[in-house]
């Protein structure tokens, strides 16, 4: 039973197109992120939603566009894709919203985005 | 701002050798430090956190305030421990975790 599922793992698409990451957390965490590991494996914080409400959002461009409809999903929408956005996007989640505290966070296994 | 920097990008040890993973933060209050572990294919998954003076799977890490280090350690390397480690940090007012680069850990038989 998968704590932290994102969907879908893996995506190709072209630039100039609109995609989604789906991402959904059956832990009962009250705060969800996004985070971006680039091709140097760096891992970024994008976003962070604590109970729907959007608390972090970090200098990405506005084409990214965090949507939380409750506090157990949270989705990653993508406009007009580019190159540099190739990468692989975490979910992640935590207990609080104080950056996970004790306990850190637990991740979902990653989408690779790769734009053509 | 809270910075956390792990110098080596790329580690290998032959298996039954001691292995260290370096770790170097700044940030001038209190930090909760994490080590993170991301085997091939897999997510990343909470190793050990500095708090808790916890051993899995035979890593410590302690906190060096004075070196601002926070280093992982692991006295007899296994094959298994091959892996991305990253090292995370969560200052008092910061409400996420700030990574290090990652230190991609090879053991070599």
């Amino acid at each position: 039973d998968t704590a932290v599922s994102q969907t879908p793992k893996y995506l190709v698409t072209q630039m100039g197109n609109d995609k989604s990451i789906k991402c959904e957390q059956n832990l009962g965490h009250d705060t969800m992120y996004w985070y971006k590991q680039d091709s140097k494996k760096f891992l970024k914080i994008m976003f962070s939603y604590n109970n729907k409400e959007l608390i972090i959002n970090e200098t990405v461009p506005n084409r990214f566009s965090p949507k939380s409809p409750d506090k157990a999903h949270l989705n990653l929408h993508i406009n007009s894709l580019e190159l540099g956005d190739s990468a692989v996007y975490f979910c992640a989640s935590s207990q609080d919203s104080w950056g996970g505290g004790a306990y850190g966070y637990t991740f979902g296994s990653g989408t690779r985005l790769t734009v053509v | 701002a809270q910075r956390v920097t792990q110098p080596e990008k790329l580690l290998s040890v032959f298996k039954g050798a001691p292995v260290e993973l370096k770790c170097n933060y700044s940030y001038s209050g209190s930090p909760e430090l994490f080590w993170y572990v991301q085997y091939s294919r897999q997510r990343l998954q909470l190793l050990l956190r500095h708090i808790s003076r916890e051993s899995i799977k035979g890593f410590t890490a302690d906190l060096n305030k004075g070196e601002t280090s926070f280093h992982l350690k692991k006295p007899f390397a296994q094959e298994e421990d091959s892996a991305m480690y990253y090292c995370a940090l969560k200052s008092g007012s910061a409400r996420q975790l700030t990574f290090g680069s990652g230190t991609q850990l090879t053991v070599l038989p």
